[in-house]
């Protein structure tokens, strides 16, 4: 299974942009990108996924490289709700239940 | 809007003792899935579910046990604890809609944080 490789921690200013990275150079063409997050004594909650678009939700958007071996989270105004754990997760179409989750970045924000 | 339900939510057991963790979902998800989480570490897989009377070890599955006789249901059995399965435990369900389908968004529950002293 391909793996991520993500940033151990990252700190940003309330109500600034985001951009949380994570590098999938293994990546193969039937990988969905998958990110979710984990608020404080929290289960994971989904956040967004795609193939090879750049795409867009009411939480955040997805931009993924040309080659697809790296893509970006991007909070576009972050608040203080927004600090949790964000997992890059590669998901194989044909394997629904394999999921490999890495630890994760640690988003702090500074108020 | 109940989701995935998991209890209890605190439990202390002492080594060598047995115990079930409950999990139920309401969303007539077909996929349900057991996953614990060590401190600063990510998920898991412990145990799945891709239907009732089918369950497959996921990549820890030594001292765990589950079955899956409802589409609601998915306990997990631990036996004889150990301070190693110390840990949060969470549960979660997804719905299959095929091979080609990019979503089958994981829902999870709140997590059950088991001590073995």
């Amino acid at each position: 299974d391909a793996k991520t490789t993500q940033p151990n921690s990252m700190e940003s200013n309330e109500e600034e942009p985001v951009h949380l990275p994570c590098n999938h150079s293994t990546i193969s063409g039937t990988d969905y990108i998958h990110w979710y997050r984990q608020l404080p004594s929290q289960g994971p909650e989904y956040v967004i996924h795609g193939l090879t678009s750049n795409v867009n939700n009411r939480m955040a958007s997805l931009a993924i490289a040309e080659d697809r071996k790296s893509s970006t989270l991007i909070l576009h105004r972050a608040t203080l709700r927004d600090a949790a754990v964000y997992y890059c997760i590669l998901r194989d179409a044909d394997s629904n239940y394999q999921l490999i989750w890495g630890a994760g970045t640690k988003l702090i924000i500074k108020p | 809007n109940a989701g995935v339900t998991q209890t209890p939510k605190f439990r202390i057991l002492k080594i060598g003792q047995s115990m079930t963790l409950q999990c139920t979902q309401d969303m007539n998800h077909n996929y349900m899935y057991w996953y614990r989480q060590d401190p600063g570490m990510g998920l898991k897989l412990i145990y799945y579910s891709v239907g009732a009377g089918i369950t497959d070890k996921g990549e820890v599955p030594n001292g765990y046990n589950v079955s899956r006789s409802t589409t609601e249901d998915f306990p997990l059995r631990l036996e004889l604890a150990a301070p190693s399965q110390t840990s949060v435990y969470f549960c979660a369900s997804s719905a299959d809609r095929g091979r080609f389908y990019s979503g089958n968004t994981i829902y999870f529950g709140e997590g059950s944080w088991l001590t073995v002293v």
